[in-house]
């Protein structure tokens, strides 16, 4: 079946440490992005990239890295630059171009980060 | 600037009733895209239904239907009929500017009794 795999499902940082959340698609989508969603508020944009080894900073990208070397894969890092980790992250993806007039992003199941 | 409301943060309905979650937006862009996104428990944001600021029929999507009003800059979702199963937060959200990213908003929680 087609679709966007996270893992892993739920993750534990230390203090300083750089720990890499894994996004998977096999839809065949163009762009791919990474959310934030902390307790009780709605999504903010970390990082896009709408083509394999180009990816744009989102609302909130400071503490935060990505890269794009596979156009089904986007794994973000999150940094011991990211003071407050804490928060449930989602991925998704859309295929995009004239034809696509809907663009809807499709999600994957989240990876719930916590800071031990 | 560019931004979705929602000014309930959580709603009650009976099953088998129907509900409106408000959602008004803020966008200077004539060309823009609503969309509707159910989160339950399990965490998944799982997409409802579209509207395209061009389209001249509201959507409707089986029990989802989205009642777009361009002039007050609204864009709300109807659930008909409601089920148990709707219980969840919802998310409506705004593609606007380039490069098909989404703003969100803060979401409503429903609940559904039996």
């Amino acid at each position: 079946d087609g679709g966007i795999t996270q893992s892993p499902k739920y993750l534990f940082r230390k203090e300083g440490q750089n720990v890499t959340l894994s996004c998977e698609q096999n839809l065949n989508h163009d762009a791919m992005y990474w959310y934030r969603q902390d307790p009780g508020q709605g999504l903010r944009l970390i990082y896009y990239s709408q083509i394999v080894n180009d990816f744009q900073k989102g609302d909130i990208a400071e503490g935060y890295s990505v890269s794009r070397e596979k156009k089904e894969s986007f794994p973000l890092t999150v940094t011991s630059a990211q003071k407050n980790p804490t928060a449930f992250y989602l991925c998704a993806s859309t295929q995009q171009g004239q034809g696509v007039a809907k663009n809807i992003q499709y999600f994957g199941a989240g990876t719930r980060l916590s800071v031990l | 600037a560019q931004k979705i409301t929602q000014t309930q943060p959580g709603m009650f309905v009976q099953e088998k009733e129907a509900v409106t979650l408000d959602c008004t937006y803020d966008t200077s862009d004539q060309s823009y895209g609503l969309f509707w996104y159910k989160q339950p428990s399990s965490g998944e944001m799982i997409f409802l239904i579209y509207q395209g600021s061009y389209d001249e029929q509201n959507a409707t999507e089986g029990r989802y239907s989205l009642n777009f009003q361009k002039a007050r800059k609204s864009a709300n979702l109807v659930i008909s009929a409601s089920q148990l199963g709707d219980s969840a937060m919802y998310f409506c959200a705004m593609r606007a500017g380039g490069y098909n990213k989404l703003i969100f908003g803060a979401g409503t929680r429903l609940a559904v009794h039996p």
